[in-house]
């Protein structure tokens, strides 16, 4: 079956340290995106990116880094700079690197900082 | 600032009720817009989109929307609501003269259906 795997689906983290979530998409869709969900707030883009080694920053990309060495990859690293790390994370992915048609979503990541 | 407005945090409805929930944007020109769904436990999914045409639009599990172009909205509605509608609504939008590559959500909406 043709997706998004996010993994894992709960991770916690020691105050100070880095973590990175992972996302894998076998739908060869080019776009791929970060979003963070919290309570009461909707989803706030983090990165973005549409063609592999190329990704732009969101609308809070503050404390988190992101690479696109494949097409199919896109993993998120939350860094001890991120003032409130503790968070729902959802990775998504578009044809043809626009948002025009239908975003797929994967089943997220519950982030906490202990 | 250009936004997305979903002014409904929390529905409670019992079942056969009407649903409508209001989701109005600020951005100007040509906008794609769509609502997705979370049902509790699972993934987004795409309820409908719009992009161009007739402006009512039908979605899945008896979802449909209205463009208003006039008022800036997408509202959604459903006739009778189930109990199995109970899930969190986002409505999302991507205004193609301000940010081509990004899709904006709203807040979300999240609908409790008694039976």
């Amino acid at each position: 079956d043709g997706g998004i795997t996010q993994s894992p689906k709960y991770l916690f983290r020691k105050e100070g340290q880095n973590v990175t979530l992972s996302c894998e998409q076998n739908l060869n869709h080019d776009a791929m995106y970060w979003y963070r969900q919290d309570p009461g707030q909707g989803l706030r883009l983090i990165y973005y990116s549409q063609i592999v080694n190329d990704f732009q920053k969101g609308d809070i990309a503050e404390g988190y880094s992101v690479s696109r060495e494949k097409k199919e990859s896109f993993p998120l690293t939350v860094t001890s700079a991120q003032k409130n790390p503790t968070a729902f994370y959802l990775c998504a992915s578009t044809d043809n690197g626009g948002v025009y048609t239908e975003a797929f979503f994967g089943q997220g990541t519950r982030l906490t900082v202990v | 600032a250009q936004s997305v407005s979903q002014h409904n945090h929390h529905v409670i409805l019992s079942e056969a009720a009407s649903l409508e929930l209001g989701c109005n944007y600020s951005y100007g020109g040509t906008v794609n817009l769509f609502w997705y769904v979370q049902y509790p436990g699972q993934h987004l999914q795409l309820l409908l989109k719009y992009f161009s045409g007739d402006p009512l639009v039908k979605g899945i599990k008896g979802f449909e929307a209205e463009f208003i172009k006039s008022k800036f909205s997408f509202n959604l509605r459903k006739p009778s609501v189930q109990w199995s509608d109970t899930a969190e609504y986002f409505c999302a939008v991507n205004a193609p003269l301000y940010n081509t590559d990004k899709l904006i959500f709203g807040t979300g909406t999240r609908l409790q259906v008694f039976p």
